[in-house]
């Protein structure tokens, strides 16, 4: 079946540097890629859409210059976690929507552990 | 707002028994309805997914009974294994974008 891979899976950084998380669909073209955030026993939160060759779409309350978004192919979009703090560690998950035949199914990455000290 | 209501938060159940989640949308709009599964540490998987022309979809062990009228849907799990211990998500989407709009999510627990 349809895969969407992330990397790295978890990763530790610094306050203050930047971080790069990536989704990719291994198998399948994606215009449409999603970044949600989530915490310990909650719900994911959507934060922004990607949208191959132009700008991310974000919700309210998301700092577009905190987490930049590029999706630069159909197959990858990059999240980037700009001057990193504490507060800022979570789970990263993508996901990417599948238009093949009809479908319109989203399938998730396996998500990325943050950790900024 | 919470636009897709689930219940209950958390669920045990016995080996073989059934497992039973449902959740309510508000939104007429809403015409896809998945149900993810997610373990600790992994990203949420698609499970099984219903649309509003059929009021029953099953797969394997899982069904899904959709009430239009009701505005509801739920996720019946037969024969419960503990393997089918994760975190369950109901989700609903609309319009062509078919960007979920997620339940709070249950806590499945299933006795040995």
């Amino acid at each position: 079946g349809a895969v969407v891979s992330q990397h790295p899976s978890r990763v530790i950084c610094k306050s203050g540097t930047s971080v790069k998380i990536e989704c990719r669909s291994l198998d399948f073209q994606a215009t449409t890629m999603f970044w949600y955030r989530q915490f310990p026993k909650k719900s994911l939160m959507l934060m922004a859409t990607s949208n191959e060759g132009s700008k991310a779409t974000y919700e309210q309350g998301v700092e577009k210059d905190k987490f930049l978004i590029n999706h630069a192919s159909l197959t990858l979009s990059t999240l980037t976690v700009t001057s990193a703090h504490p507060e800022d560690s979570s789970f990263y998950i993508c996901s990417a929507r599948d238009n093949g035949g009809g479908g319109n199914t989203i399938y998730f990455g396996e998500g990325s552990w943050l950790t900024v000290v | 707002q919470q636009q897709v209501k689930q219940s209950p938060q958390s669920l045990i159940v016995q080996k073989g028994g059934i497992s039973i989640i449902n959740c309510a949308y508000e939104n007429t709009a809403f015409d896809y309805f998945p149900w993810y599964q997610q373990f600790p540490g992994k990203g949420p998987a698609l499970l099984i997914a219903i649309r509003p022309d059929v009021s029953e979809k099953k797969e394997g062990r899982f069904t899904i009974s959709f009430n239009k009228s009701a505005k509801q849907f739920s996720l019946h799990i037969m024969d419960s294994q503990p393997g089918d211990s994760a975190t369950y998500f109901c989700a609903a989407a609309s319009g062509g974008s078919y960007i979920p709009t997620f339940g709070r999510g249950t806590s499945l627990i299933v006795h040995p």
